[in-house]
């Protein structure tokens, strides 16, 4: 079982819509998680960060984190062309900071 | 632009070449990491410098040598690489590392895009 699993892809949404991207991680001890956009060729970029159960909005984005099942999300609303992107999960592992990566989910938001 | 830098931002070497990849941080972190994302894999953590010191090293190849001179700097030397070894290797920091509670946000730079002919 992979440690951070993520749906591949590709994800493709109209512009507008809601776009729902899905991550469960194993370590049922991790803490810390994070969203990270990563446009093709270039580096991830922070979209969020959550750290309790339940709901955390950043304009556009909501994360969505729930430990007792191990799932956490990210929902973009009103999505635009320019969303389509890698979005990557990342998840610490227990006791330590080193984070885990997942494989990255692409999305495609078209006009 | 997100504090981080790294130079080169393309490199292609040969087998028997020595190379040296550069990073620089200008956030005042204290943690640097290095990072390997090949296609289809997820981001691999290769060494993490805490306050200049090597805490974590992944079980990485010996052509792999990382160096942090000062909590700023960080490189990773490159010497006698095989074309598996082509892949984004990207820089991060973050404020600390091995904090008891939170895990700090990482801060990637642009990374280089190695090719190892």
């Amino acid at each position: 079982q992979k440690e951070v699993e993520q749906n591949s892809g590709p994800l493709s949404v109209p512009e507008g819509a809601i776009a729902s991207l899905n991550c469960t991680y194993s370590d049922r001890g991790s803490q810390s998680f994070f969203w990270y956009r990563q446009y093709s060729g270039k580096s991830p970029e922070l979209i969020m960060s959550i750290y309790s159960n339940g709901d955390k909005e950043d304009g556009r984005f909501t994360a969505q984190l729930n430990k007792a099942s191990q799932y956490v999300s990210l929902l973009i609303r009103d999505s635009q062309p320019s969303d389509s992107a890698t979005y990557l999960c990342a998840v610490n592992a227990w006791r330590t900071d080193k984070l885990i990566f997942g494989t990255g989910t692409r999305l495609q938001v078209f006009p | 632009e997100t504090g981080v830098t790294q130079t080169p931002r393309h490199l292609v070497m040969g087998m028997t070449n020595k190379k040296s990849l550069k990073c620089e941080q200008h956030l005042g972190h204290n943690a640097m990491y290095w990072y390997k994302q090949s296609a289809k894999k997820p981001l691999e953590l290769m060494f993490v410098y805490s306050l200049e010191e090597r805490v974590e090293n992944n079980s990485v190849p010996s052509r792999f040598s990382p160096e942090c001179p000062n909590s700023s700097h960080l490189f990773l030397h490159l010497h006698t690489l095989q074309p598996e070894d082509s892949a984004l290797y990207l820089c991060a920091s973050s404020q600390d590392f091995g904090g008891l509670s939170r895990t700090d946000t990482q801060y990637f730079g642009p990374g280089t895009r190695l090719t190892v002919l």
